[in-house]
């Protein structure tokens, strides 16, 4: 039972650099959901997907787009990184009733130099 | 003004002492209300839910929603040292399926 599977765990981009960041869930969860974590920032919602085929901006989506492939797996693509997106990337998922938890990644640890 | 607000801290309790975490939350929409705990360089785990008003305790743990004023809270009894880590609070607007969170409050617990 992998739960949310995030891929690279680690990666080093130039400036200017394009890549995108893997997230699947294998719990059958309609909501989808990528965050950005730098310190004494907390969690900050970049984009979420309530259900497949449909995404949202969230509090930070500038530099970002996504991608609802099917109801497993929600892509984070960072068309051209700047130094300002190094952060942790944590992808998360959840279902869309009140008392149900989001399930986080382990995180994707991004540097853009 | 974000969302979701919490102080940064850190809070530094004694073990063994009620440490207590704020957070107020801006949406009136917003339903369920979670605290997760997330150790330096890990994922955050969920610790409680709430969205009924009033109390949900779970060991020693205890959740408390006032709708009326926005405000949930977190209390932690016989703290632990093995309690130190980040406390984040989280929203829940269901018709949007959009979970917003606060920055985190860094407990500390002291020997």
């Amino acid at each position: 039972n992998a739960g949310v599977t995030q891929t690279p765990k680690f990666q080093v981009l130039k400036t200017g650099q394009s890549m995108t960041l893997q997230c699947a869930q294998d719990m059958n969860h309609n909501s989808m959901y990528w965050y950005r974590q730098d310190p004494g920032m907390g969690l900050r919602l970049i984009y979420y997907s309530a259900s497949e085929g449909t995404t949202d901006k969230g509090e930070v989506p500038n530099g970002y787009n996504v991608s609802r492939l099917n109801k497993r797996e929600f892509s984070l693509r960072l068309e051209s990184a700047a130094p300002s997106q190094t952060s942790v990337y944590f992808c998360a998922s959840s279902e869309i009733v009140r008392s149900t938890e989001a399930f986080f990644g382990q995180g994707t640890r991004l540097t853009v130099v | 003004q974000k969302e979701v607000e919490q102080n940064s801290g850190p809070l530094s309790v004694p073990e063994g002492a009620i440490a207590s975490l704020n957070c107020t939350y801006s949406d009136r929409g917003s339903q369920s209300f979670f605290w997760y705990r997330q150790y330096s360089g890990k994922s955050p785990e969920l610790i409680m839910f709430i969205y009924s008003n009033g109390d949900k305790e779970d060991g020693r743990f205890t959740a408390q929603l006032n709708k009326a004023s926005q405000y949930v809270s977190l209390l932690i009894r016989d703290s632990q040292p093995s309690d130190s880590a980040t406390y984040l609070c989280a929203a829940h607007t269901g018709t949007a399926s959009k979970l917003t969170f606060g920055t985190g409050t860094r407990l500390q617990v002291t020997l």
